[in-house]
């Protein structure tokens, strides 16, 4: 069965360490999103991808980039982790568009804290 | 502005009780999806259903039920004899239009404690 994998499931790192966070589809999605999620704040979007070699900011991307090397993997990189960047990180793809209804695949989640 | 909001942010029912999660959207887009998401407490987001703006259709599937109405722009979601495998996060989202394409916008997330 297709899937998206996370990893790792939990990453504790210090502060000012680069981080990146692993995400691999098997969908064959164009699709790519990351978003975090923090208590009180739901789901924010953290940067997406609309294909290889595409990449977008999405409304809390400072401090975060990522590049599409392949249609597989959206690695996500934190250049310089910081206290509040701790929280769990999930990955989503879609077949096609959210503006046309496709619905976004999640991955498990990676569960980060920096100290 | 908020895009989604779910001003309910944490409700307890006892089994058997019927209860409804708001959502109330905000879009200048004409054509767009709304969507509902759970998070139970293992972690995963699992996707439920989806609705676009010219279906204002209500729909049923099981004990769960969502009303859509555009003239006040909410797309609420009800659970009809609510069980404990109910308590969860649950997430309304918006697709939004940007100058790259579509992203989803989702709302803070109601948590629902269902106890016996």
């Amino acid at each position: 069965d297709a899937e998206i994998t996370q990893s790792p499931r939990h990453k504790i790192t210090e502060t000012g360490r680069q981080v990146t966070l692993a995400c691999h589809q098997t969908w064959n999605h164009n699709n790519m999103f990351w978003y975090r999620q923090d208590l009180g704040h739901g789901l924010r979007l953290i940067h997406y991808s609309y294909g290889v070699h595409d990449t977008n900011k999405g409304e809390v991307s400072d401090g975060y980039s990522v590049s599409r090397s392949n249609t597989e993997d959206l690695p996500l990189t934190l250049e310089s982790a910081a206290s509040s960047q701790t929280s769990v990180y999930f990955c989503a793809s879609s077949e096609a568009s959210v503006g046309m209804g496709s619905p976004l695949h999640f991955g498990n989640g990676t569960r980060l804290t920096v100290t | 502005a908020q895009k989604v909001t779910q001003a309910q942010t944490e409700i307890s029912v006892v089994e058997k009780e019927d209860v409804t999660l708001d959502c109330v959207y905000e879009t200048r887009d004409t054509t767009y999806y709304l969507f509902w998401y759970k998070q139970p407490p293992s972690g995963e987001l699992v996707f439920l259903i989806r609705r676009n703006s010219f279906d204002e259709q209500n729909e049923i599937s099981g004990r769960y039920s969502w009303n859509f109405q555009k003239s006040t722009s909410s797309f609420n979601f009800t659970i009809t004899a609510s069980q404990v495998v109910d308590s969860a996060v649950y997430f309304c989202a918006l697709s939004e239009d940007n100058q790259a394409g579509t992203a989803l916008i989702f709302g803070k997330g109601t948590t629902l404690s269902v106890s016996s």
